[in-house]
């Protein structure tokens, strides 16, 4: 299986503040890798497809890029929405596994 | 709108089962794939299996954990993907959630549609 490694787990940052998780995967995996935020309670959103294609809707103050092994997803300016937890996920093979996950909390 | 609602959440004792559904309006849900996903409490997602449309075969991908236990299948008259869960235990406590597979060029690539989740509590 495909293991996705993503950091760092908890980030405290505040509003305006640009902000980089970075997610590393066991092998390559080109860039079939999505992002996803998750607001307590909620089920996910996704932000982010193709590792770097911003889904219809999504504020472009988010970003992805990266290939093969290592990934990032930035928010250029954290806005009071944005605090939640963002998962990635590898869409490479079976099992499509997930980052354990970074929650982005207020500073 | 397009939406996916999951229903059949419930209380069980472990060893029992249950079955999920998934159900689909807004779209043409036999155009797509569906997937299941879960979240214990506190705890992060896990991709649980997907079922292919039809038109690629409409076969099924499991999670080792739930590998010859659970089942995904699909009834694409009703819009509706289900979820057989049997011989449940504990440690499938948790919200499960349907989403439809993004399909861009014959490969996929996210989950771009979820629905609200369900609860699933195994205890005795």
């Amino acid at each position: 299986d495909i293991q996705l490694t993503q950091s760092p787990s908890f980030l405290s940052a505040s509003v305006g503040d640009r902000v980089t998780i970075t997610c590393r995967a066991s092998q390559g995996i080109s860039t079939y890798l999505a992002w996803y935020q998750q607001k307590p309670g909620k089920a996910p959103k996704l932000l982010i497809y193709a590792a770097s294609t911003l889904q219809s809707g999504v504020p472009s103050r988010f970003s992805g890029s990266g290939s093969g092994t290592e990934f990032t997803l930035t928010v250029s300016s954290l806005q009071p929405e944005d605090f939640a937890t963002y998962y990635c996920q590898q869409l490479n093979s079976y099992p499509r596994t997930f980052g354990q996950g970074t929650k982005v909390e207020i500073k | 709108e397009v939406q996916l609602v999951e229903s059949g959440g419930d209380l069980v004792q472990p060893g029992r089962s249950l079955r999920l559904s998934c159900t689909a309006s807004g779209f043409t849900s036999g155009d797509y794939g569906m997937s299941w996903f879960r979240q214990a409490p506190g705890k992060g997602l896990e991709w649980v299996g997907f079922i292919r449309s039809k038109t690629y075969s409409g076969t099924t991908e499991y999670a080792a954990s739930v590998k010859g236990i659970f089942t995904i299948s699909r009834d694409d008259s009703k819009s509706i993907a289900y979820l057989q869960m049997n011989s449940l235990k504990t440690e499938d406590t948790g919200v499960y959630y349907c989403a439809r597979d993004l399909l861009i060029g014959g490969r996929y690539h996210g989950l771009d549609v979820w629905g609200q989740g369900t609860t699933v509590t195994v205890s005795s």
